[in-house]
């Protein structure tokens, strides 16, 4: 069984393009993360939400919206995409809010043309 | 601005011997370190935590950790081809309200020459 499932595993699109990642977590974990890894594998948060409820808002450009419609998903929609936007995109749970260990999603690989 | 600095190597073994990977941070309050283990295409894979001064062992993972000198470090003994990946050096910090939430060094990719 596949603990954190993301979809797609690729995503090739161009520039401009409006796209959504979509996450999925069985473990029953409350807290749910979005991290931005690039070209130099420099991993980086972006969002948390705690049971559907935003608690970590990196700087981050509006055009990344987070959505969590129950704490077993959180999607990531983004919009006019650009070609920094590129890289892999993880999502990773874990068990509460003040829990340090996290387990991370397959990725989904971004590339914007 | 909080950091977590490693040496992206490459590192370079021969199996069968001790690697030495190393990580510094700037935030003297943090608490809480891990190292994450991240094979070429997949994603990062929690091997050590370490929360107090001095050595904690798990089968051939050592983590050491230095408060004082900001510095932790994990050893991978009698290493083995299939130890070659990028390890993460990741260090807790508290966000808003009690979230947690983790700083990423760039990552040190090592590689075990059979």
């Amino acid at each position: 069984d596949t603990a954190v499932s993301q979809t797609p595993k690729y995503l090739v699109t161009q520039m401009g393009n409006d796209k959504s990642i979509k996450c999925e977590q069985n473990l029953g974990h409350d807290t749910m993360y979005w991290y931005k890894q690039d070209s130099k594998k420099f991993l980086k948060i972006m969002f948390s939400y705690n049971n559907k409820e935003l608690i970590i808002n990196e700087t981050v450009p509006n055009r990344f919206s987070p959505k969590s419609p129950d704490k077993a998903h959180l999607n990531l929609h983004i919009n006019s995409l650009e070609l920094g936007d590129s890289a892999v995109y993880f999502c990773a749970s874990s068990q509460e809010p003040r829990a340090y260990e996290q387990y991370f999603g397959p990725g989904t690989r971004l590339t914007v043309t | 601005q909080k950091e977590v600095e490693q040496n992206s190597g490459p590192l370079s073994v021969p199996e069968g011997a001790i690697a030495s990977l190393n990580c510094t941070y700037s935030d003297r309050v943090s608490q809480s370190f891990f190292w994450y283990r991240q094979y070429s295409g997949k994603s990062p894979e929690l091997i050590m935590s370490i929360y107090s001064n001095g050595d904690k062992e798990d089968g051939r993972f050592t983590a050491q950790l230095n408060k004082a000198s900001q510095y932790v470090s994990l050893l991978i003994r009698d290493s083995q081809p299939s130890d070659s990946a990028t390890y993460l050096c990741a260090v807790g910090v508290i966000s808003s309200g009690s979230a947690r939430q983790l700083t990423f060094g760039s990552g040190t990719q090592l590689t075990v020459l059979p």
